[in-house]
């Protein structure tokens, strides 16, 4: 069975800083990568996918992802956070052809203006 | 597009009552939705895969007696909380997967806040 790990529970930036955050997943076929992201009161949403081709995916809102196949990688990263950032993100994988997700704990991020 | 609602939103029940919990696929038609159960501070955890027309796929540890889920057309699944227990309160989270886009790709309800007293 696949897992997931984010490597950081709570992030606190100041606006105009740059941003990533860790996920690892263990899984040893192929697979897709999503990260999502939960604003305060609101659903889940989904920022950006990886299921093949380039591994540097840009998403919504200026975010992008990068998939290292070799590290079992797909770091999140912004060039520079907004207040409006201030969310919780979710990685979460799936094996290729399933629909199945299984999703990393969240990591809390807190964007002070 | 690709909107998913729950029904209620919050719900507070006593113990040994069952409680209903609707998602719904707005604008779009799901023949896959899925349940999950999130914990403070803890990640989303599949519950259960609701396929439409037929018995749900239940994740290992999961009472199948406990949480009936049901999924009787393609915009709507159901999941009963039956006989609930102080212990089943929780934030349940559906979601689905739009079968025209042949894409792996789940869109996520605003989840339902369950009290039980």
């Amino acid at each position: 069975a696949q897992s997931v790990s984010q490597h950081n529970h709570h992030v606190i930036l100041s606006e105009a800083a740059s941003l990533e955050l860790g996920c690892n997943y263990s899984y040893g076929g192929t697979v897709n990568l999503f990260w999502y992201v939960q604003y305060p009161g609101q659903h889940l949403q989904l920022l950006l996918k990886y299921f093949s081709g380039d591994p540097l995916v840009k998403g919504i809102k200026g975010f992008e992802a990068e998939f290292i196949k070799s590290k079992f990688s797909f770091n999140l990263r912004k060039p520079s956070v907004q207040w409006s950032d201030t969310a919780e993100y979710f990685c979460a994988v799936s094996p290729s052809g399933y629909s199945t997700l299984t999703f990393g704990k969240g990591t809390m991020l807190l964007v002070s203006p | 597009g690709a909107v998913v609602s729950q029904h209620p939103s919050r719900v507070i029940c006593k113990s040994g009552t069952s409680v209903k919990i609707e998602c719904r696929s707005l604008d779009f038609q799901a023949t896959t939705m899925f349940w999950y159960r999130q914990f403070p501070k803890k990640s989303l955890m599949l519950m259960a895969t609701s396929n439409e027309g037929s018995k749900a796929t239940y994740e290992q540890g999961v009472e199948k007696d406990k949480f009936l889920i049901n999924h009787a057309s393609l915009t709507l699944s159901t999941l009963t909380v039956t006989s609930a227990h102080p212990e089943d309160s929780s934030f349940y989270i559906c979601s689905a997967r739009d079968v025209t886009s042949g894409l792996n790709e789940q869109f996520f309800g605003p989840g339902t806040r369950l009290t039980v007293l």
